[in-house]
């Protein structure tokens, strides 16, 4: 059974860089033809997409964040990682991560989600 | 960057009534596009993917179709658990962009 879990702050200052963890089960963020992406969600908001990872270390960056984002994975521990710097009120959101084979692209099965806060 | 808009944004219906969601693309996607619900407070889950196949385990009263710029969503004999927001992603090229969702509620 494939299993994804969120974590880092609930709350972090303008400014500053937030981190993301992105911890899985069930198969191996280095195994052939595996995919990560991160999604996040203003309160109230639609999805938005931010960032994805592949097997290969292949990157994607939504243009939208105009570089404030790096996806990095950790085989050995199975995780993937996002940051985002300068962190804007406008980033308050629910992050996602989802699993996304490259044979299909699509997010499944995602992660329960995590809350983060923008505020001083 | 490809735009999706589903419309409507949102839809009263009724327990057993059938509802129809659509999806436009700003550029043709082939059937490179993905159904997803969201139940309030909870993770979006896939229903339909490559425009028309059921994900394992969706009821059959959900169907998609569609291919290029134009996509649909319907759900048959709506049940109580079908009330939730929808959205649709594109996953033909990057930067992936999701639609802005519809709300279906109960009328």
């Amino acid at each position: 059974q494939i299993t994804l879990k969120e974590s880092g702050p609930t709350l972090v200052k303008p400014t500053q860089t937030l981190t993301l963890t992105c911890t899985v089960s069930g198969f191996s963020v280095g195994s052939r033809g595996v995919g990560v992406g991160w999604i996040r969600q203003p309160p109230g908001k639609a999805l938005e997409w931010l960032a994805l990872i592949y097997w290969d270390d292949d990157k994607r960056y939504s243009p939208s964040l105009k570089g404030r984002l790096t996806i990095t994975k950790d085989t050995s521990k199975n995780q993937v990682v996002l940051t985002i710097s300068n962190m804007g009120p406008v980033d308050t959101a629910t992050y996602y991560c989802a699993h996304t084979p490259i044979s299909t692209n699509w997010f499944v099965p995602w992660g329960q989600g995590t809350l983060v806060t923008v505020s001083s | 960057d490809i735009q999706m808009t589903q419309s409507p944004s949102s839809v009263s219906a009724s327990v057993g009534d059938r509802v129809t969601i659509t999806c436009r693309a700003s550029q043709g996607i082939s059937n490179r596009l993905a159904w997803y619900h969201q139940k309030a407070g909870k993770a979006p889950k896939l229903l339909i993917y490559a425009a028309s196949s059921l994900q394992t385990g969706v009821p059959s009263r959900f169907s998609g179709s569609g291919s290029g710029t134009d996509f649909t969503l319907t759900i048959n004999n709506l049940q109580p658990e079908d009330f939730a927001t929808y959205y649709c992603q594109q996953a033909n090229t990057f930067p992936w962009s999701f639609g802005q969702g519809t709300k279906l509620e109960i009328k």
